[in-house]
């Protein structure tokens, strides 16, 4: 069955950085799109970013571009976001997503979420 | 941007009532080159990640009980639960994929 396990979260204090990860089994990760979309405790859900399967696109919310990247490595079926210039704003419980298709931009499985603090 | 307004913010249904969330987008999703309308539905149950439930505004995801559907077109959109069960408590929310991705904002339902 499909698994996304997200790992890299912790606090940490603005401005620095931090890269999330997503582990990712029981399908052919290559073959879909991935995302990352977060929540704010209490708060609704926020798109984040997208990666193609091939990892030659990538688009980015507004809120966070130029500021987070998107990366996959298909040969460890592993998503990142790399995360830098960090804002208590970007205070979220971050989830990886998988494409329903190859780009269909809606999501048929979620990870569990790593929790992600801004604070000094 | 496509801004995605659900009514009502929460709403109390009794078990085995019809429950109704409505989704509006500020422009139309509607790709006319392929008549779909670029809109899905998720239900996030306390504690949970969300689950897709439907897409293409009105295609039940696999495994999804019946009693949930999804309609309309354009910019007006509604999912509806025919029998509400103890296990549809959740919020739910409406995305829009025709451009920059976005949600609404979250409907909550709950047992009267």
């Amino acid at each position: 069955q499909v698994q996304l396990v997200e790992s890299g979260g912790g606090v940490v204090q603005p401005g620095r950085s931090l890269r999330l990860s997503c582990a990712a089994s029981g399908f052919t990760f290559s073959s879909n799109g991935m995302h990352w979309v977060r929540q704010a405790p209490g708060k609704g859900l926020e798109w984040v970013a997208v990666i193609s399967n091939d990892g030659s696109n990538k688009y980015y919310a507004d809120s966070v571009k130029g500021r987070f990247t998107i990366s996959r490595d298909n040969s460890k079926n592993t998503l990142y976001l790399q995360m830098n210039s960090l804002r208590a704003e970007d205070t979220a419980l971050y989830y990886c997503a998988k494409d329903r298709e190859m780009t269909a931009y809606h999501f048929d499985y979620w990870g569990q979420g790593t929790l992600v603090t801004v604070s000094s | 941007d496509i801004v995605m307004t659900q009514s009502p913010d929460s709403l109390a249904v009794s078990l085995g009532e019809r429950a109704t969330i409505n989704c509006k987008s500020s422009q139309s999703i509607l790709y006319n080159s392929n008549n779909k309308n670029y809109l899905a539905w998720y239900q996030q149950r306390p504690g949970q990640p969300p689950k897709l439930l439907i897409y293409w505004a009105s295609i039940r995801e696999s495994g999804v009980p019946d009693r949930f559907s999804g309609s309309g077109s354009g910019t007006d959109f509604t999912l509806t639960i025919s029998s509400l069960q103890a296990e549809d408590v959740a919020v739910y929310y409406c995305q829009q994929y025709y451009t920059t991705l976005g949600f609404g904002q979250g409907t909550k339902v709950e047992i009267k």
